[in-house]
């Protein structure tokens, strides 16, 4: 498929435990974006990159959050310590290029579930 | 303030009926923008990009006002289809995109 790829689709973890999130954004996007989305919410944005560099990472919201895209294509999301305030909808989205009026491409997200 | 703001809903409307959302946006800088469609448990989607001297498809009609920085999205002849929830985004320029809360479209029989 030529679409966004999130890996897992579904991933429960106990409290305090480390985790992390796949995205395989479109071939050749060089903007990817990662989002947090509880239910009865819009996507919360958390971070940006435009090729391998992270452009704005200020929605990340405290240091147990960091996402690296080393080779500018597939990007990881990390949590550590989880809390229960974490469970919610992941979503990664590519566009070609960021800043324009391209439109952002989403994956079918990964639900977190922190017990 | 938040950067992008929508009445979340929910708007019930009969079949057939227009109805129309509004999203504001506090960033003067904003570069483009866009209305999403998002259905139960799945991921957002493109609905329509927003252009200045605004843009229809089909029953949608998309507005952007600068001078009051708000969009508008126009439904028109709803269809039981049509029921989802509706996401507007603010591509800023420096390329950080964001979208509001949604506002939830139900068209009932």
């Amino acid at each position: 498929g030529a679409g966004v790829s999130q890996t897992p689709s579904n991933k429960v973890t106990e409290k305090g435990k480390y985790v992390e999130l796949r995205c395989d954004p479109i071939s050749g996007h060089t903007a990817l974006y990662w989002y947090r989305q509880s239910l009865g919410q819009g996507p919360e944005f958390l971070i940006y990159f435009q090729g391998t560099g992270a452009a704005d990472d200020s929605g990340l919201p405290n240091d147990r959050f960091f996402a690296v895209r080393p080779e500018g294509s597939v990007s990881t999301l990390k949590i550590q310590r989880t809390e229960r305030g974490d469970s919610a909808v992941y979503l990664c989205a590519s566009s070609p290029h960021g800043g324009g009026p391209t439109e952002a491409f989403f994956g079918q997200g990964t639900r977190l579930t922190v017990v | 303030r938040k950067e992008v703001e929508q009445d979340p809903g929910p708007f019930n409307v009969p079949e057939g009926a227009t109805v129309a959302f509004n999203c504001t946006y506090s960033n003067s800088a904003s570069q483009s923008f866009f209305w999403y469609r998002q259905d139960c448990r799945k991921e957002p989607k493109l609905l329509m990009s927003v252009y200045s001297s605004g843009n229809e498809d089909g029953r949608f009609t998309a507005q952007l006002n600068r001078a009051s920085q708000y969009i508008s999205l126009l439904i028109r002849d709803s269809k039981l289809s049509d029921s989802a929830t509706y996401l507007c985004a603010v591509n800023l320029n420096t390329g950080k995109l964001i979208f509001g809360q949604g506002t939830t479209l139900q068209v009932k029989p």
